[in-house]
């Protein structure tokens, strides 16, 4: 049983720097999700797609950031010129479209800004 | 903004005895989902409850739905060490229709069950 794979799975990287994530969903599952989860908090929602079209940005979301999902299977997640508070979990999840679409999340990129 | 609430916020218990973890919101929620975090790790989906008044239970855990889909409980009996872990409830919007998409979590609840 695959279940939701990112990597990496760490990333320090020094501040102004551009860092990339990749999440490789579940394979039958056509919504991926990312979610941004910091210490002590609860993850916080930053955008998903259904299949190839991203259809949902939090404002969480800056212009900063940006995500694609080519051809609908593998996603990456993009920061450039990063910030002390970019520094958090960054978590993938993907689910089916039929009901009742429980999210499955992958191990997350914990990144580490300097 | 659809908040959810979680309390307590920690929770610590000798092996054996029984808690009782609540997720409180004023919003209505298409389905909840219940997650077990550990350290360094994703969330792992416990169960998905999405009718009113809804019970499941996976072995010592029971997990309710509030008959208004506004709020759910989680409830371990005869907690063991290897319960331990942060509890984290999630609701799916109310007015999603065709299901799931942007959850939004509590905080969670962080619990240690000493031996």
């Amino acid at each position: 049983d695959t279940g939701v794979s990112q990597n990496p799975r760490h990333k320090i990287t020094k501040r102004g720097q551009n860092v990339t994530f990749r999440c490789d969903p579940i394979s039958e599952h056509n919504r991926l999700y990312w979610y941004r989860q910091t210490l002590g908090q609860g993850p916080e929602f930053l955008t998903y797609f259904q299949n190839e079209a991203q259809l949902e940005k939090s404002r969480l979301l800056s212009d900063r950031f940006s995500a694609e999902r080519p051809k609908g299977s593998f996603s990456t997640l993009e920061i450039q010129r990063t910030e002390q508070g970019d520094s958090a979990m960054y978590l993938c999840a993907s689910s089916a479209i039929s009901l009742p679409q429980p999210q499955h999340f992958g191990d997350g990129t914990r990144l580490s800004i300097l | 903004t659809q908040l959810l609430e979680q309390s307590p916020q920690f929770l610590s218990i000798q092996e054996g005895e029984n808690l009782t973890v609540y997720c409180n919101s004023s919003s209505v929620f298409s389905s909840l989902q219940w997650y077990r975090q550990e350290p360094g790790e994703g969330p792992v989906l416990l169960v998905t409850v999405v009718t009113g008044g809804e019970v499941k239970k996976l072995k010592r855990l029971t997990f309710q739905f509030g008959d208004a889909r506004k709020d759910s409980s989680l409830h371990i009996t005869a907690a063991q060490p290897g319960d331990t872990g942060l509890y984290l409830c999630a609701g799916a919007p109310g007015n999603s229709g065709a299901g799931s998409y942007q959850l939004t979590f509590g905080k969670g609840t962080k619990l240690s069950v000493i031996p």
